[in-house]
């Protein structure tokens, strides 16, 4: 089993629609929590990040973390064409690691 | 956000030469980088973690005599590919880390070097 889970996708909405990203981990000693995005060739880039359980919002998007679950997701709100990216969440427990999931496809269609 | 550079950001070789990639954080002091290696339509590959002065970490798997990683200041580190042959062809993204007193660190990322070896 991976450390992190997350579905490749492809995903794919119409422009204006809620997207929700999600991923799964199994390490209960990850505490700080990461959405990147990736576009074609190029490096990834931070969105969000969360340490411990909760929400945390900017602009239209929004992180929330539930580690009972140990789920963690990310909303996009009035998704757009430029949203269309690979979405990585990424998970640390601290240390010098950070443990990536395998990132999730997006196309928003306009 | 931080800005991480990279360079070259495509780069063609001859299998056998050697490629150097350089790193550099612009406007703050990574305390760590790392080294990751992409393949189309996949995930990250850390290759190796490095602190300023001191020797690389490398992965299990990872040659370090094949990728040879100096991280001479705290703003820039260099990924050196030596003896590239046709599998090493890739893309290469390096990512710099800074502690963060608000949570803890903020990592980010180059744009990547993408290594094509003919």
């Amino acid at each position: 089993q991976k450390e992190v889970e997350q579905d490749p996708g492809p995903l794919s909405v119409p422009e204006g629609a809620i997207v929700s990203l999600n991923c799964t981990y199994s390490n209960s000693a990850f505490q700080y929590f990461m959405w990147y995005r990736q576009y074609s060739r190029k490096g990834p880039e931070l969105l969000m990040y969360t340490y411990s359980s909760g929400n945390k919002e900017d602009g239209r998007f929004t992180a929330q973390v539930d580690k009972s679950s140990k789920y963690i997701s990310l909303f996009i709100r009035d998704s757009q064409p430029s949203d269309s990216a690979t979405y990585l969440c990424a998970m640390s427990a601290g240390g010098f690691k950070t443990i990536f999931g395998a990132g999730t496809r997006l196309f928003v269609k306009a | 956000g931080a800005v991480v550079s990279q360079h070259p950001s495509w780069v063609i070789c001859k299998s056998g030469t050697s490629v150097k990639i350089e790193c550099r954080s612009l406007d703050f002091q990574a305390t760590t980088m790392f080294w990751y290696r992409q393949f189309p339509k996949q995930s990250l590959m850390l290759m190796a973690t490095s602190n300023e002065g001191s020797k690389a970490t490398y992965e299990q798997g990872v040659e370090k005599d094949k990728f040879l990683i100096n991280h001479a200041s705290l703003t820039l580190s260099t990924l050196t590919v030596t003896s590239a042959h046709p599998e090493d062809s890739s893309f290469y993204i390096c990512s710099a880390r800074v502690t963060s007193g608000i949570w803890g660190y903020e990592q980010y990322f180059g744009p990547g070097t993408r290594l094509t070896v003919t």
